[in-house]
């Protein structure tokens, strides 16, 4: 069964920093692209970023960039998000998702995490 | 940016009824568009890849149309499990991904 556990949200000042793991199980982590979304309270969805299978192509929003980072680490199946500078604007519940593959092509993603919230305020 | 726009933002419908939700394109995608449907406190769900195809496990009520700019999902005969909110999203390239606003179904 395919599972995607995120973790380390948390309430965090303005202009601090935090970084979001998420461990994934089930499938073979290291064949699909991985993607952070997030969803502020109350709001719609707004992807974040995503990362290919072996980490050499990275690309975010752009309210994001150079702000944000992602990364994975394969030898420990596990995706991250490392958030600095971060603002009451970024304030949303981030989930992990994984890229769906279908005819040999992503298009979209096919499981989410249960997401962890990031509160960004003074 | 490729900007999405879905319409209507909310809708009103019974058990039933036969319900669609536009998705707009502010350019050509092709047809890299899916569809996802969202329960409160939930994670989306994978609906249509591919503007149309139906992912695996999904009710055959479901179905999605359109190419270039202009897409719709299809409810053929909404059922109680259906009331959740929609949203599409467009995958012209792998950055940047776009959603569109969502639309909630609601009971009417």
């Amino acid at each position: 069964e395919v599972q995607l556990v995120e973790s380390g949200g948390d309430l965090v000042q303005p202009g601090g920093s935090l970084r979001l793991s998420c461990a994934a199980s089930g499938f073979t982590f290291s064949n699909y692209w991985m993607s952070w979304v997030r969803q502020a309270p109350g709001k719609g969805l707004e992807w974040v970023a995503n990362i290919k299978q072996d980490g050499s192509e990275k690309y975010y929003v752009d309210s994001v960039k150079g702000r944000f980072t992602i990364s994975r680490d394969n030898a420990k199946n596990s995706l991250y998000l490392q958030m600095n500078s971060l603002r009451a604007e970024d304030t949303a519940v981030y989930y992990c998702a994984r890229g769906a593959y279908r005819g040999g092509v992503v298009v979209g993603v096919d499981y989410w995490g249960q997401g962890t919230l990031v509160t960004v305020s003074s | 940016d490729i900007q999405m726009t879905q319409s209507p933002s909310t809708l009103s419908a019974s058990v039933g009824d036969r319900v669609t939700i536009t998705c707009r394109a502010s350019q050509s995608i092709s047809s890299w568009l899916v569809w996802y449907q969202q329960k409160p406190g939930k994670a989306p769900k994978l609906l249509i890849y591919k503007a149309s195809n139906l992912e695996s496990g999904v009710p055959s009520r479901f179905s999605g149309s359109g190419s270039g700019t202009e897409f719709t999902l299809t409810i053929s005969s909404l059922q109680p499990d259906d009331f959740a909110t929609y949203y599409c999203q467009q995958y012209n390239s792998y950055s940047p991904w776009t959603f569109g606003q969502g639309t909630k179904v609601e009971i009417k």
